[in-house]
């Protein structure tokens, strides 16, 4: 049973676009949401997170937004640029767990 | 910083023969490390959870005799596949945890096994 799901396995854009990843989960005990790039054949690099307490956390480019009552959340990348082309991982974690539970990643492709 | 090294990064290994895998932090120490095991395009499935000085705990479905784990120090972790099979093959990823407000997890760069 995925309790994080991404459901578009890729995404292609323009460079200069936004590019808008998309995350939903199903255990409504998580509180804490990150978002992983990686690239292939190395290990995962931490992006952004964000606590259940907030609807949206900006660092620089990414934006993350959550919908608590849709379990979805979101990450925004303005304006993508051909070097953001990754998988990014959505993973979540319950305030009682060090855990974290990964989505299967959406390979993006920004396009010069 | 927060890096964490993993060694080898790749290997290949005959049926039946047993690989050892190094996870390392290398500006901090960690008493909880992660293993992790992803299949292509499959996301990072959580093996074990290695605790310095103590037993691994091991997620449902994981054989722990297959997949020996010993955190012999605060900066190390190794993951020992024993026996290895060709359905072993995989990347093997560890993190290392650093304790601070958010307890954040540090990803090793992964390593490829193969096993023929």
């Amino acid at each position: 049973d995925q309790q994080v799901k991404q459901n578009s396995p890729s995404l292609s854009v323009q460079e200069g676009r936004i590019s808008i990843l998309n995350c939903d989960y199903t255990n409504s005990m998580f509180d804490y949401f990150l978002w992983y790039k990686k690239y292939p054949a190395e290990g995962p690099t931490f992006l952004i997170s964000i606590s259940s307490i907030k609807d949206k956390n900006e660092d620089g480019r990414f934006t993350v937004f959550l919908n608590k009552s849709a379990k979805h959340l979101s990450l925004h990348i303005v304006p993508s640029q051909p070097g953001d082309s990754a998988v990014y991982f959505c993973a979540a974690s319950d305030g009682g767990s060090e855990k974290l539970v990964f989505g299967k990643g959406t390979k993006l492709t920004v396009n010069p | 910083g927060a890096v964490v090294s993993q060694h080898p990064s790749w290997v290949i290994c005959k049926s039946g023969t047993s690989v050892k895998i190094e996870c390392r932090s290398l500006d901090f120490q960690a008493t909880t490390m992660f293993w992790y095991r992803q299949f292509p395009k499959q996301s990072l499935m959580l093996m074990a959870t290695s605790n310095e000085g103590s037993k691994a705990t091991y997620e449902q479905g994981v054989e722990k005799d297959k997949f020996l784990i010993n955190h012999a120090s605060l900066t190390l972790s190794t993951l020992t596949v024993t026996s290895a099979h060709p359905e072993d093959s995989s990347f093997y990823i560890c993190s290392a945890l650093k304790r601070t407000v958010y307890n954040e997890q540090f990803f090793g760069p992964g390593t490829r096994l193969t096993v023929l």
